[in-house]
């Protein structure tokens, strides 16, 4: 199985910060990656896809980078709904594995 | 719009099996796979399997063959899991989500196995 190992755990964030969330897959995944958010309660909901792919209606401070092995996930400038949980999704070979997530919290 | 309406929480008791379903709504059901997901506070996000609706193919990550089963019914336009002999260790929020980009989720169903 392709592992996803996700960092950081956990982030705070002032509001109007950038910040950066990585995944690292075990082998070279060519792209095939996801990333997500979850609110607390709530369904994952698709921010970006193909590794750089923004989903639509999603805003334009987040954005996605990477190749190969290496990803991630940019919030460009924090606002108070970017709290919540993210983690990313490899769909490049059987079975699909997810990160193990990252906790994002406002400072 | 695109909408995944799945049942509601199910409490059983452990050797059992229980049948979730999820419903869809607003696209057209058999052009899109549809993927279950098992989320727990331990293990994260695991991928259960995914079936294609229109063909009835499925695949399953290797940890729950055995465990679940994947099935649709075309004419209501609703994909189901089932789960069997069910332990504690099945405790868990179940998802269903369309398609290989995961771009639409169930609200999730809460299932708890205990005696």
């Amino acid at each position: 199985d392709i592992q996803m190992t996700q960092s950081p755990a956990s982030l705070s964030a002032s509001l109007g910060e950038t910040i950066s969330i990585e995944c690292r897959a075990s082998e070279d995944i060519y792209s095939n990656l996801a990333w997500y958010q979850q609110k607390s309660g709530k369904s994952p909901q698709l921010l970006i896809y193909a590794a750089n792919r923004l989903q639509d209606g999603v805003p334009s401070r987040f954005s996605g980078s990477g190749s190969g092995t290496q990803y991630s996930l940019k919030i460009s400038g924090m606002q108070p709904e970017d709290e919540g949980d993210y983690f990313c999704l490899q769909g490049s070979k059987f079975p699909l594995t997810f990160g193990s997530g990252t906790k994002l919290e406002i400072k | 719009q695109v909408q995944l309406q799945q049942s509601g929480a199910e409490l059983v008791k452990p050797g059992t099996s229980v049948k979730l379903s999820c419903k869809a709504s607003g696209y057209t059901f058999t052009s899109n796979h549809m993927n279950w997901i098992k989320q727990t506070t331990g293990q994260g996000l695991e991928w259960i399997g995914i079936i294609n609706p229109g063909s009835g193919g499925t695949s399953y990550n290797v940890k729950f063959k055995g465990k679940a089963t994947l099935t649709v019914d075309k004419s209501s336009s609703t994909a189901f899991m089932q789960l069997s002999s069910l332990t504690p260790e099945d405790s868990a929020v179940y998802y269903c989500a369309r398609s290989r980009a995961f771009d639409y989720w169930g609200q999730g169903v809460m299932v708890t196995v205990s005696s």
